[in-house]
Order: C-alpha cells, then structure tokens, then sequence
C-alpha cells in the first residue's frame, strides 16, 4: 500500500528553537496533506490543510506565524514549529491524499507521527 | 471546532465479547472512517463508509452509518486481547476538503 514517512520520529529541541518536520508520500503524488496535533490520551487535532503550491489552510486558533507550513512538491510538506516552547511538546501526524486526474482519493495515508520535546 | 464525539470514552470488556463504541459529528461528509491507534503509536486505517451506504463489514468488524443522525458505530465481534487500543471514527467533509477525528474511544480487552 502507499506509504508516508516522517522526518524524524523524535526530537527534543531546547526552548526558543525551531523545529521543522518533513512529511513526504513515498509512492504516489499527493496535491493535499494535513498536520495533526495530538496531545497524551487525546484525539487527533487537525492543525491545517497544506495544498501544493498555495497557502495552507489553517484551523482555527492554530498560528500560522507559529506553525509554518509549505508544500512545495507533490511530494513533500513540512511544518516548522517556530521559537518553540515547552507547550508545544506533542506527537504532531501528517496525512497524505492522493490526487487522480479528474480528483482526489478518498483515502488518506498517515505518516508514524513525530514525536516533539521541547525542554 | 468540527470534531466529532464518540462514547465511551473508555470501554473494558472481556476477551470474547462484542465491542460497540458510537460516534457523532457536525457536518454533512463525503465518507466516514474508523482507525485503531496504539499507544504512542500511528494510526491503522480500519474501514471507510461513504454517505450513501449504511453499513459496511470487515472481518470482526461491523460499521454502519446513519447520514440523517449524524452518527456511526463501530461493533467489533469475538474481541482479543489485540484489540486493546484507542479508536477514533474520522469524517471527511465535503467542503474544504478536511478531514476530522472524533474524540475516540479507548479499549481495553481483559484476556
């Protein structure tokens, strides 16, 4: 089945850098992928919507100046977390959907998540 | 927030025994779907359901889904030990092109 990789699994990052995670679809091009966000023993928050080539949408009370997203390629999205705190500790997952001619799947794939430390 | 709900919220039966756990959202949608995560761990694809269907079967799992509710179930039969996970029902909405979790439901599977 397609695969989606994450970039790194684990970071523990001091407070105040920035942290930039790479989600990329290994076999198959995808125009859209999304960033969650899920805090222990919590359900997954959709962060925003990254679209190739265009701005991300961003759900609300999600800072875009905090969390920036660019999807240059098919193939790629990342999300830098910027000056991060220690708040911003979580398991942050990203999803893939594959683009067809004439639309988009229904089907997503999720990458194995990241797992963020900010000390 | 679009997040959709589930219940229970925590769920223990015994090994052998039928699992249900429900799940309520917001909007209209494209399709429904169910994922299984481990603790700390990603997210397993379970089974997807369109808007126009009303149940759908998988193996021990049984999902239906009522469009005018806003709900959907999830039944897993002759549960194991394996089982024991978190799972979050997912819906796909049709505008904006999002997709949202509900809150989940954790399992426990007593051997």
């Amino acid at each position: 089945g397609a695969v989606v990789s994450q970039h790194p699994s684990r970071v523990i990052c001091k407070s105040g850098t920035s942290v930039k995670i790479e989600c990329r679809s290994l076999d198959f091009q995808a125009t859209t992928m999304f960033w969650y966000r899920q805090f222990p023993k919590q359900s997954l928050m959709l962060m925003a919507t990254s679209n190739e080539g265009s701005k991300a949408t961003y759900e609300q009370g999600v800072e875009k100046d905090k969390f920036l997203i660019n999807h240059a390629s098919l193939t790629l999205s990342t999300l830098t977390v910027t000056s991060a705190h220690p708040e911003d500790s979580s398991f942050y997952i990203c999803s893939a959907r594959p683009s067809l001619a004439g639309g988009l799947t229904d089907t997503q794939y999720f990458g194995p998540g990241t797992r963020l430390t900010v000390l | 927030s679009q997040q959709g709900e589930e219940d229970p919220q925590a769920l223990s039966i015994q090994e052998g025994e039928n699992a249900t756990m429900n799940c309520s959202y917001k909007t209209s949608i494209n399709n429904l779907q169910w994922y299984r995560q481990n603790s700390g761990r990603g997210l397993v694809h379970l089974i997807l359901i369109r808007s126009n269907e009303r149940e759908k079967h998988s193996g021990r799992l049984r999902v239906t889904l009522d469009t005018s509710k806003k709900s959907s179930s999830l039944l897993i039969t002759a549960s194991r030990a394996a089982d024991t996970a978190s799972y979050f029902c997912a819906t796909d909405v049709w505008i904006g092109n999002q997709f949202y979790f509900g809150t989940g439901t954790s399992l426990t599977v007593i051997p």
